[in-house]
């Protein structure tokens, strides 16, 4: 089956503690996204990367870091920066500019 | 700057009426929307798109109207069912990314809820 994989669906961590999500897809798709969602409110982006060993901060880099070293792969790491990491991680991927992204089921990345 | 909104933040239908979900946009140059449908817990699932050339498109159920004049779009959901109760996303290809990819801008959300 073709799609795009998160994983864990839960993760729970320690203050300032380094924590990273993992995203992968099979679409062959050479754009991929991170999103942030917070209860009841829509998707902010916080990286992107158009194609492999390239990437872009997004609106909320802040805190943030990813690499882009395979098509597939797109992992996020959440740093002890992040001022308030407790959300909702959707990774996307697409595969190009005027169509639409393909969402994973999202990580719940909780820290207490 | 560019914003993506929508006018309410919950709607209640009863089983087999239509819905309208109604969403505004401010980027007069984007040219690519999409509705998004969000179950709780899950990420979101791509229900229908349009492209600025166009005012009109159907899906099954689903029919998307884009009125570039007011800069709204709209989603219909023909006799709404129990397992359309989910919370709709708009976004709009709000650009900055060149070549492939695009930067979708989401709305809130409008949390539709579908009563027996």
């Amino acid at each position: 089956d073709g799609g795009i994989t998160q994983s864990p669906k839960y993760l729970f961590r320690k203050e300032g503690q380094n924590v990273t999500l993992s995203c992968e897809q099979n679409l062959n798709h050479d754009a991929m996204y991170w999103y942030r969602q917070d209860p009841g409110q829509g998707l902010r982006l916080i990286y992107y990367s158009q194609i492999v060993n390239d990437f872009q901060k997004g609106d909320i880099a802040e805190g943030y870091s990813v690499s882009r070293e395979k098509k597939e792969s797109f992992p996020l790491t959440v740093t002890s920066a992040q001022k308030n990491p407790t959300a909702f991680y959707l990774c996307a991927s697409s595969i190009r500019r005027d169509s639409e992204q393909f969402f994973g089921p999202g990580t719940r990345l909780t820290v207490l | 700057g560019e914003s993506v909104g929508l006018h309410l933040p919950t709607l209640s239908v009863q089983e087999g009426d239509n819905s309208i979900i109604n969403c505004a946009y401010s980027n007069s140059a984007s040219d690519y929307f999409i509705w998004y449908k969000q179950e709780s817990g899950k990420g979101p699932q791509f229900i229908i798109d349009i492209r600025s050339n166009m005012d009109k498109r159907q899906g099954q159920r689903v029919t998307v109207l884009l009125n570039k004049t007011v800069k709204h779009l709209s989603l219909q959901i023909a006799a709404t069912q129990p397992g359309d109760s989910a919370v709709y996303f708009c976004a709009e290809n709000s650009g900055g990314v060149t070549g492939g990819g695009n930067k979708l801008t989401f709305g809130t959300g409008t949390q539709l809820k579908v009563e027996l």
